[in-house]
């Protein structure tokens, strides 16, 4: 199936300070990916729809001024956590829909601790 | 009531059982379905896809959909210890790029 590249796969940082998290799909073109946020023993919650060329589109209760998010190519959107407090740590991972739209593959995902 | 409801488990069984994962659902437009395998602190790994109602096979795996009743499954043959994880069921409403919407996950433990 198609493989979608997330980095880093776990990142520490200081409260206030900014994270940056890549979501790459390696071998395909993603117009539309999506980033997710996952607490211990909970499903996946969706933040955001990241549209190549286009602004994001944030679900409900979702700060876009404090999730960031940039899609400037086919291949690559990021995700910026900026001002990052403890709060903000959990484990976020991204996904895309393949070669037909049908089927989401996921990156390995991103353990981001907020000391 | 939930859109995708999912039993939280753990489900426990030993080395060699057949698992039965099973998730409902209230929408009747969701016409995607799929079964994710999560390791801990891994993302999501596609394991089985299907569209409308039907059985799709794939080795060990054996995904049903039953759409008038609202709810999927997921069977596990020959169940091994790796098979330990989380599994998600998620659907999705059209083949365009709408989002999908997860079940809660089932921890399944599988003891040697």
């Amino acid at each position: 199936g198609a493989v979608v590249s997330q980095h880093p796969s776990r990142v520490i940082c200081k409260s206030g300070t900014s994270v940056k998290i890549e979501c790459r799909s390696l071998d395909f073109q993603a117009t539309t990916m999506f980033w997710y946020r996952q607490f211990p023993k909970q499903s996946l919650m969706l933040m955001a729809t990241s549209n190549e060329g286009s602004k994001a589109t944030y679900e409900q209760g979702v700060e876009k001024d404090k999730f960031l998010i940039n899609h400037a190519s086919l291949t690559l959107s990021t995700l910026t956590v900026t001002s990052a407090h403890p709060e903000d740590s959990s484990f976020y991972i991204c996904s895309a829909y393949g070669f037909q739209n049908t089927e989401a593959f996921f990156g390995q995902g991103t353990r981001l601790t907020v000391v | 009531q939930k859109e995708v409801e999912q039993d939280p488990g753990p489900l426990s069984v030993p080395e060699g059982a057949i698992v039965s994962l099973n998730c409902t659902y209230s929408n009747s437009a969701f016409q995607y379905f799929m079964w994710y395998r999560q390791y801990s602190r891994k993302g999501p790994e596609l394991l089985m896809y299907t569209y409308s109602s039907g059985n799709k096979e794939d080795g060990r795996f054996t995904a049903q959909v039953d759409k008038s009743s609202k709810y999927i499954s997921l069977f596990i043959r020959d169940s091994q210890p790796s098979d330990s994880a989380t599994y998600l069921c998620a659907m999705r409403y059209d083949s365009g790029y709408s989002t999908l919407t997860f079940g809660k996950g089932t921890m399944l433990l599988v003891s040697p």
